[in-house]
């Protein structure tokens, strides 16, 4: 069955510091993987993708395979970090439809 | 490029009624999901379409179906509301199936009293 995992509901950090939202999935195959983000009164929109390797605002997120995690990254979180994180999976033939974790909200305090 | 619009935002409906929410995608996009967003569930899919045929279906219950026009606007139907359809409902975008970026649209917020 395929699931994805974020084990924190709410992360707070202070600003400077670094930031390492957890993401953990089961998943029969070969997936692709997503971090998605939700600022306040704004829409869900992607923040990065596993196969494009790029960084994106500061953030990284590497596919481990071996510990089927797929954990963001941030060295010096920002203030402006402060959102909604969601972690996503589907097949990596992409005719399957997203799965999403429960999603993680990062609170980064001044 | 205009985004993925949703009609209505709000709506207010009573258990046993019915509701039909509208989802216009990007222009040129062909592929439309639905997704269901609760607090406790978070983000569940319901339903993509494709040209027009459904393409994949989520683990919900008769009650919600949908279906895709020619011009790529979809509409998703709820029957006899529950209470447990109170809910965030998302549509979001992308130009094909495959490898693309899903862009969200704002979201339809239903309550059922």
């Amino acid at each position: 069955a395929q699931r994805v995992t974020q084990p924190e509901k709410l992360l707070s950090v202070f600003k400077g510091a670094p930031v390492e939202l957890k993401c953990n999935y089961s998943y029969s195959g070969s997936p692709e993987l997503f971090w998605y983000v939700q600022y306040s009164r704004q829409r869900l929109q992607l923040l990065l993708r596993h196969i494009s390797r790029e960084s994106i605002k500061g953030f990284t997120a590497d596919l481990n395979k071996g510990e089927t995690s797929f954990h963001l990254k941030k060295p010096f979180a920002q203030e402006e970090d402060s959102a909604m994180y969601y972690c996503a999976l589907r097949s990596n033939s992409g005719n399957t439809p997203l799965v999403f974790g429960k999603g993680t909200r990062l609170s980064v305090i001044a | 490029k205009a985004g993925v619009t949703q009609t209505p935002r709000y709506l207010i409906k009573t258990r046993g009624q019915q509701v039909t929410l509208s989802c216009s995608p990007i222009s040129g996009h062909r592929s439309v999901s639905w997704y269901q967003q609760t607090p406790g569930q978070g983000l569940q899919f319901l339903f993509e379409y494709f040209s027009e045929t459904q393409r994949n279906k989520g683990n919900f219950p008769g009650r919600f179906s949908g279906r895709q026009f020619s011009n790529s606007r979809s509409e998703m139907n709820v029957s006899t509301l529950e209470l447990g359809d109170s809910a965030l409902y998302l549509c979001a975008s992308s130009f094909d199936l495959a490898y693309n970026e899903q862009f969200f649209g704002p979201g339809t917020r239903l309550t059922v009293l």
